[in-house]
């Protein structure tokens, strides 16, 4: 069975800090990674993908994350954490030939200015 | 170019109402996703409509909970006897194909009082 676990339910920083959410993953097949933000009292929008292409994966607002098959891992960075990244990010899951999709708890990202 | 929309925005019933909750995808999209955001947890997977396929029903967390999806795009959530545990937010997502990034609307806030 699918699994998604994202260690640390609340993360803080200060703006211009180094932001690191961690993502840990178990599926029994190769794996479609997500990772989606969701803004206060907003939808959630997808961040990026990994597809089993590269394994770095770059996405929107400058946001990135690395597959690490070895590791079950899928973290998300940024290098340089701005006020408007505050929200809630969770970590997704689905296997290579399904839809079924499989959340992460979330991790709410605080900015400190 | 409309995304996807729900209705209503926010119900709130009394213990033991029925409810129904209405989902427009994007159109052309074939899959169709509900899922529950209690407070302060993560996404809850109920069910997922794929094309003309039989729907997975593993997430619905009781009998209680029913959705179907008519010709292929409007679904409606279910839920009979509604208890205060049931409220949350529930969410819709709809998506073109695998691996397709899923896009979600606005959700329906769920209170049960």
């Amino acid at each position: 069975a699918q699994s998604v676990t994202q260690l640390g339910s609340h993360v803080s920083v200060s703006e211009g800090a180094l932001v690191l959410l961690r993502c840990n993953y178990s599926s029994s097949v190769p794996p479609y990674l997500f990772w989606y933000v969701q803004y206060p009292n907003q939808g959630l929008q997808l961040l990026l993908k990994y597809t089993s292409a590269a394994t770095l994966v770059k996405g929107i607002n400058g946001f990135e994350a690395e597959f690490k098959k070895s590791e079950t891992s899928f973290h998300l960075t940024k290098p340089s954490a701005h006020m408007s990244d505050a929200a809630e990010y969770f970590c997704a899951v689905r296997n290579t030939g399904g839809f079924k999709t499989i959340f992460g708890a979330g991790t709410r990202l605080f900015v400190k200015a | 170019g409309a995304g996807v929309s729900q209705s209503p925005s926010n119900k709130v019933t009394e213990k033991g109402k029925d409810v129904e909750l209405r989902c427009d995808p994007i159109s052309g999209h074939t899959a169709l996703y509900w899922y529950r955001q209690s407070l302060g947890q993560g996404l809850e997977f109920l069910i997922y409509f794929q094309g003309n396929s039989a729907p997975d029903k593993s997430g619905l967390p009781s009998d209680r909970f029913s959705a179907e999806r008519t010709g292929g795009s409007v679904s409606t959530l279910t839920i009979q006897r509604t208890q205060q545990e049931d409220s949350a937010v529930y969410l819709c997502a709809s998506s073109l194909d695998s691996p397709g990034e899923q896009f979600f609307g606005p959700g329906t806030r769920l209170t049960v009082l």
